[in-house]
């Protein structure tokens, strides 16, 4: 089944450690996004890609990072430059960017500080 | 003031109850996704609609643009409805996805 893969489904980050979140979508879809969920909170979005090798910042990018080497893969970095890092992290993926199109989304990554 | 504004924030029914959900947006849109988010996190997209009304299963969503208002029911609700459900409109400035904060739903048996 075509879906997305966020790993791990848990993480902790120590004081100053640089994590990185992985997302893996077989849908052979354009454009991915990164979005950060905190309590009481719509989604904001971090980053997204329209297509390989290209990424924006969105509305929250500072103290992240992503790159975008293949299509199926849009990896997050939390820095160590992010203060307030816990949260849940969800990844998207849809057939094109903002043109109207439904965007799938994986189960998340819950990230936490030690 | 939120883009993007839900209500209620909670909600808890009785086994089957009809439920709804509002959503009143202040943007111009070019889209309207329903999205329900169960207990583990993860989020599946229920709806997406720019006019009119769409049905699937026992869930019917409503738009209307003039009012800036959806609305999505849940007819003979069940347990299993229990989830976040979140409302996100395509549009504004950037036509990027603005999210509304949630609805709890809770159904009890």
């Amino acid at each position: 089944d075509g879906g997305i893969t966020q790993s791990p489904k848990y993480l902790f980050r120590k004081e100053g450690q640089n994590v990185t979140l992985s997302c893996e979508q077989n849908l052979n879809h354009d454009a991915m996004y990164w979005y950060r969920q905190d309590p009481g909170q719509g989604l904001r979005l971090i980053y997204y890609s329209q297509i390989v090798n290209d990424f924006q910042k969105g509305d929250i990018a500072e103290g992240y990072s992503v790159s975008r080497e293949k299509k199926e893969s849009f990896p997050l970095t939390v820095t160590s430059a992010q203060k307030n890092p816990t949260a849940f992290y969800l990844c998207a993926s849809s057939i094109e960017p903002y043109s109207n199109q439904p965007q799938h989304f994986g189960d998340g990554t819950r990230l936490s500080i030690l | 003031k939120n883009e993007v504004e839900q209500s209620p924030q909670n909600l808890t029914a009785q086994e089957g109850e009809f439920i709804t959900i509002n959503c009143s947006y202040s943007v111009g849109i070019s889209a309207l996704h329903w999205l329900q988010q169960h207990p583990g996190g993860g989020i599946v997209s229920l709806f997406m609609l720019s006019s009119g009304k769409k049905k699937h299963g026992r869930l019917i969503a409503t738009i209307n643009i003039q009012e800036k208002h959806s609305s999505l029911h849940i007819t003979a609700s069940h347990p299993r409805d229990s989830a976040v459900y979140i409302c996100a409109v395509e549009g504004g400035a950037t036509n990027k996805l603005i999210f509304g904060t949630g609805t709890l739903l809770a159904v009890q048996p």
